[in-house]
């Protein structure tokens, strides 16, 4: 069955540290796609990355950056010289092109980030 | 252009009553997801429109309903409220709705349940 785990419930770092949230994530599907979404307090899910299952290949964007291991299946998420305004609920989600290919998003529970100055 | 819009944003209802939520997705997108976020459960699917029609549905009870108009906005009802349905409600939008698009969220409907 498909799933995603994201085992750290809560982080806090100060600024300037860098931070990793872990995803792992379960499914059957040969092609799907993995997703990070970050959720500041306002509420509004705000699209970071998508990746495929067949691109393993790292992303860097700016202080953030992805790795991608299908022999793990993990998609973590790293973000570099952390900053207070990167204190948010970070999400990683999957979606699977099999029953449909609807984009049905399953998320993970999220990862609480606390950045303190 | 303008993001994906949700009305109301805030709602106290009481059990047993009936509530309607709106979406409006961002110009141009067929399909409308709804997701239902509670502390305990998380992000949820509840369901997925496109042209009219529903072609995904998470596992909720009957009570939880939705439909899409030609304009592709939609509405979410949910009948004879239970306080656990107390929980922020999510619409996202996406040209085609398939696993590769990207999903534009909207800033939630928070619905409290007395």
């Amino acid at each position: 069955a498909q799933k995603v785990t994201q085992a750290q419930t809560e982080i806090s770092v100060v600024e300037k540290e860098d931070v990793t949230l872990d995803c792992v994530y379960e499914t059957r599907d040969t092609t799907y796609y993995l997703f990070w979404y970050k959720q500041p307090p306002s509420g509004e899910l705000v699209f970071l990355i998508r990746r495929n299952s067949f691109d393993e290949q790292n992303e860097i964007s700016g202080r953030y950056s992805w790795n991608f291991q299908k022999s793990t299946s993990s998609f973590n998420f790293t973000i570099t010289a952390s900053q207070v305004v990167d204190s948010a609920v970070y999400f990683c989600a999957l979606s699977e092109t099999g029953s449909g290919n609807t984009g049905k998003l399953i998320f993970g529970q999220g990862t609480t980030l606390q950045v303190k100055p | 252009k303008a993001g994906v819009t949700q009305t109301p944003r805030y709602l106290i209802k009481t059990r047993g009553q009936q509530v309607t939520l709106s979406c409006s997705p961002i110009s141009g997108h067929r399909s409308v997801s709804w997701y239902q976020q509670t502390p305990g459960q998380g992000l949820q699917f509840l369901f997925e429109y496109f042209s009219e029609t529903q072609r995904n549905k998470g596992n909720f009870p009957g009570r939880f309903s939705g439909r899409q108009f030609s304009n592709s906005r939609s509405e979410m009802n949910v009948s004879t409220l239970e306080l656990g349905d107390s929980a922020l409600y999510l619409c996202a939008s996406s040209f085609w709705g398939r696993a590769n698009n990207e999903q534009f969220f909207g800033p939630g409907t928070r619905l409290t349940v007395l």
